[in-house]
């Protein structure tokens, strides 16, 4: 496709269920970025890619966050055991190289908007 | 350790008056420095990027940024705003490796008519 895709747009979920988000790249895109953006704050940091390699998890915010990426092209990110806390946007994006330089534009996906209830 | 403050959650201004969205970061070494734009229902945007050539960067829709080291800053502005220009505005910092990037908190920008 010509963008970065992202799968379900909406997803409504009943506390302490599994949800699992799916990301779709850019075609030929090495890196592959995770962002959560709760309502009225920029998107947060939440782990990238580069490849199949998860680089850096950092900011999942505990363990039942976790991402894979196995093929190095779709990446899925899973919620166990939601809470409502999680409710928030989540954002996948993409960018070209792993020149590491900062200067990779990221393009990003349109988002799923989770709801915990 | 990095971080990024957006001065102002909220900026308005009159159609065709110019537009200064302030942006200060904290890196412990050279940064690299982004704007992006997200208009209503729409993602993430790309407006501007600095990565330690020329100080002042010209991006798109007719926005700039200076980078400023003595002052840690990255303002953006315009010298005449459209209305079109009416969304919300992120300035972000990225680590040397270039991957984890720290988000601003957002500015929302409104144009008046």
């Amino acid at each position: 496709g010509a963008g970065v895709s992202q799968s379900p747009r909406y997803k409504v979920t009943k506390r302490g269920q599994d949800v699992a988000l799916r990301c779709d790249p850019i075609s030929g895109h090495v890196s592959l970025y995770w962002y959560r953006q709760a309502l009225g704050q920029g998107p947060e940091f939440l782990t990238y890619f580069n490849y199949e390699a998860q680089q850096d998890k950092s900011g999942l915010p505990n363990d039942r966050f976790s991402a894979e990426r196995p093929e190095g092209s779709i990446s899925t990110l899973t919620i166990q055991r939601t809470e409502q806390r999680d409710s928030a946007m989540y954002r996948c994006a993409s960018s070209l190289g792993t020149s590491g330089l900062g200067d990779n534009e990221q393009f990003f996906g349109p988002g799923t908007r989770l709801t915990v209830l | 350790a990095q971080s990024v403050t957006q001065l102002d959650s909220h900026v308005s201004v009159s159609e065709g008056t110019p537009v200064l969205l302030r942006c200060n970061y904290s890196s412990s070494y050279s940064p690299s420095l982004f704007w992006y734009v997200q208009h209503p229902n729409k993602g993430l945007q790309l407006l501007l990027k600095y990565t330690s050539a020329a100080t002042l960067v010209k991006g798109i829709n007719g926005f700039e940024a200076e980078f400023k080291k003595s002052e840690t800053s990255f303002h953006l502005t315009k010298p005449s705003a459209h209305m079109s220009d009416a969304a919300e505005y992120f300035c972000v910092v990225s680590d040397t490796g270039g991957f984890k990037t720290i988000f601003g908190a957002g500015t929302r920008l409104f144009v008046k008519a």
